[in-house]
């Protein structure tokens, strides 16, 4: 079975920080990897995602991920952080058979502080 | 292309109704997927369905809770005699293929149970 663990479920930062939030998972076959925002009161959105290729995947708003296969990780960055960015981040595995089956991890709540 | 819409945005119930959810699929999509997000947690994966099929309902509750992808219409997952535990927000996703694809997420509907 797949799982994904977010080693931080709580993470405060300064403006202009960097970040670096965790994401590991656990699954035989071969994966694709997101990850999601959730804005307070909002839907999901999509910050991310890799299928195959250049392991550094760029995303929206500044943030990339890098997918180390031999380590089952795919680590959110960002250099420099914003107040706008605290929201929920959440990371998802599916296989690379079933679009939509995704495991999600707990999530990780980000705040910065202005 | 409008996204994928849900409805009603919130709802709320008595212990012992009976709650529908609905989603609309994004033009062109034909697989629908169901998550459910209890708090502080995230999103569980309930059921994919295609059209007029369930493919894996492995998520889903045995008892109380249903869903169906008809021919015409929206998605609907049904669940009956709702209790405070069904207090939740209810994602529905879609995807135009089950291979190497993305789903993408609709808003969401926060089902509440008084």
């Amino acid at each position: 079975a797949q799982s994904v663990s977010q080693h931080n479920h709580h993470v405060i930062l300064s403006e202009a920080a960097s970040l670096e939030l965790g994401c590991n998972y656990s699954y035989g076959g071969t994966v694709n990897l997101f990850w999601y925002v959730q804005y307070p009161g909002q839907h999901l959105q999509l910050l991310l995602k890799y299928f195959s290729g250049d392991p550094l995947v760029k995303g929206i708003k500044g943030f990339e991920a890098e997918f180390i296969k031999s380590k089952f990780s795919f680590n959110l960055r960002k250099p420099s952080v914003q107040w706008s960015d605290t929201a929920e981040y959440f990371c998802a595995v599916t296989p690379n058979t079933n679009a939509g089956k995704s495991t999600f991890g707990d999530g990780t709540t980000l705040t910065v502080k202005p | 292309n409008a996204g994928v819409m849900q409805n009603p945005r919130h709802l709320v119930r008595r212990r012992g109704q009976e709650a529908r959810l609905r989603c609309s699929p994004m033009k062109g999509h034909s697989h629908v997927y169901w998550y459910r997000q209890l708090p502080e947690e995230g999103l569980k994966f309930m059921v994919y369905l295609q059209k007029e099929n369930i493919i894996d309902e492995s998520g889903m509750p045995k008892e109380r809770f249903s869903a169906e992808f008809p021919k015409e219409g929206p998605s609907i997952l049904r669940i009956q005699q709702v209790v405070r535990g069904d207090s939740a927000a209810y994602f529905c996703a879609s995807s135009p293929e089950r291979w190497r694809a993305e789903a993408f997420f609709g808003q969401g509907t926060r089902l509440t149970v008084v």
